[in-house]
């Protein structure tokens, strides 16, 4: 089946203490971002990487690593998490470069709690 | 100014009813626009994109854009109990390799 797959799904932790949160697809999809969304706010773009080895900031990347070693997977690390950072995140990803007219799969979200 | 708008609803309509979700945006270049829809607790998953002026239709789904107006709506008819949900707008930027998604508009369709 072709998915999105997120691990964990749900995730409390404490301030401070480093997490990853994984992401994988298995549509060989150029194009993989992570998003969080917040009531009000909607879906804000954190990171995305059009292809391995090549990422970039998108509109809320503070607090945030990524890294793009092979083309399935696209991990989203926070170093040193803080409750600003409770959310719910998806990672999504997208056929190819072109974007504007493909669609972004999302995988199922995982919803992290800082305290 | 938000780049991508939408009214927060909740909307409410009776079940067979058109259900009108509208948006706007502030980047005139933007190419292609897209709806999504999200469940409680799910991930948004597509229903319609359009990138042409005018309408386009899916079954009981038709995406309306006006690029002078820099408006875009979904309508959907003979509205189900099941189309209830946030219905999510997304635009594509004429720079940038992104989606920027409006914060969406619930929609409850009562039986």
């Amino acid at each position: 089946e072709a998915q999105v797959t997120q691990n964990p799904r749900y995730l409390i932790t404490v301030t401070g203490k480093k997490l990853t949160v994984t992401c994988s697809q298995n549509m060989n999809h150029e194009y993989m971002s992570w998003y969080r969304q917040d009531p009000g706010l909607g879906l804000r773009q954190i990171y995305y990487s059009m292809n391995v080895e090549v990422t970039d900031k998108g509109d809320v990347p503070e607090g945030y690593k990524v890294s793009r070693k092979e083309k399935r997977n696209f991990p989203l690390i926070l170093e040193s998490p803080s409750p600003n950072q409770t959310s719910l995140y998806f990672c999504a990803s997208s056929p190819d470069l072109a974007l504007s007219y493909n669609e972004q799969f999302f995988g199922p979200g995982t919803r992290l709690t800082v305290l | 100014q938000k780049e991508v708008e939408q009214n927060s609803g909740p909307l409410s309509v009776p079940e067979g009813a058109i259900a009108s979700l509208n948006c706007t945006y502030s980047d005139r270049g933007s190419q292609s626009f897209f709806w999504y829809r999200q469940y409680s607790g799910k991930s948004p998953e597509l229903i319609m994109f359009i990138y042409s002026n005018g309408d386009k239709e899916d079954g009981r789904f038709t995406a309306q854009l006006n690029k002078a107006s820099q408006y875009v709506s979904l309508l959907i008819r003979d509205s189900q109990p099941s189309d209830s949900a946030t219905y999510l707008c997304a635009v594509s930027p004429l720079y940038g390799n992104k989606l920027v998604f409006g914060a969406g508009t619930i929609l409850r369709v009562k039986s």
